[in-house]
């Protein structure tokens, strides 16, 4: 069965500081790793990952994933107020098209 | 270009009812999966479908089922409902379902009473 773990939990934080969220997973014919932020309903894509090593960066967020290591972090630089959410990761493999396993989700609070 | 939209957005129900629930994906979108989304599990798989056909179906009884019709536009039904059917459900639209990026409506939020 395919299985996603986030850690930490949750995480708390000021305005300005630098944050690494993790992610690690165990899924048979990896295809894909995902990352969404959700913040009151529906989880607004992020990321999708392929391939190992390759950084993917939109702004102040980057991410990058590990093949060989069964893992993906999201970086937050210079936080602000409104990365206030929770994170989820999700990955899909397998012959489970369409379907996404998803982490618990980290729940970033950014205080001002 | 639109995105996900799920209607209605709120819904509330008495235990034993039926309920549907509706999803239309981004244009060009064949894929739409469906996922239960509760404090205690988080985001659970309900099914997915890919032009009409049912391609995956997640640990769920049978009282939950979904169709989709030729516009790719999806329909969930939750039959008998239960107390802990409560919960937000949100479907997912992609490409083709396997590879690519999976978009998220706004969810319906179902309460059963």
């Amino acid at each position: 069965e395919d299985k996603v773990v986030q850690s930490p939990l949750s995480l708390v934080v000021h305005e300005g500081d630098t944050v690494t969220l993790n992610c690690s997973y165990e899924v048979t014919n990896f295809r894909s790793l995902l990352w969404y932020k959700q913040e009151k309903k529906a989880p607004t894509f992020l990321f999708m990952l392929t391939s190992s090593g390759i950084e993917k960066k939109s702004g102040r967020l980057s991410s990058i994933l590990d093949k060989k290591e069964l893992f993906s972090i999201l970086n937050i630089t210079a936080t602000q107020t409104g990365d206030s959410a929770v994170y989820l990761c999700a990955v899909e493999g397998g012959t489970s098209y369409g379907k996404l396993t998803f982490g618990q989700g980290t729940i970033l609070t950014v205080h001002p | 270009k639109a995105g996900v939209t799920q209607t209605p957005r709120y819904l509330i129900k008495t235990r034993g009812q039926q309920v549907t629930l509706s999803c239309s994906p981004i244009s060009g979108h064949r894929s739409v999966s469906w996922y239960q989304q509760t404090p205690g599990q988080g985001l659970q798989f309900l099914f997915e479908y890919f032009s009409e056909t049912q391609r995956n179906k997640g640990n769920f009884p049978g009282r939950f089922s979904g169709r989709q019709f030729s516009n790719s536009r999806s329909e969930m039904n939750v039959s008998t409902l239960e107390l802990g059917d409560s919960a937000l459900y949100l479907c997912a639209s992609s490409y083709r379902g396997g590879n690519t990026e999976a978009f998220f409506g706004q969810g319906t939020r179902l309460t059963v009473v």
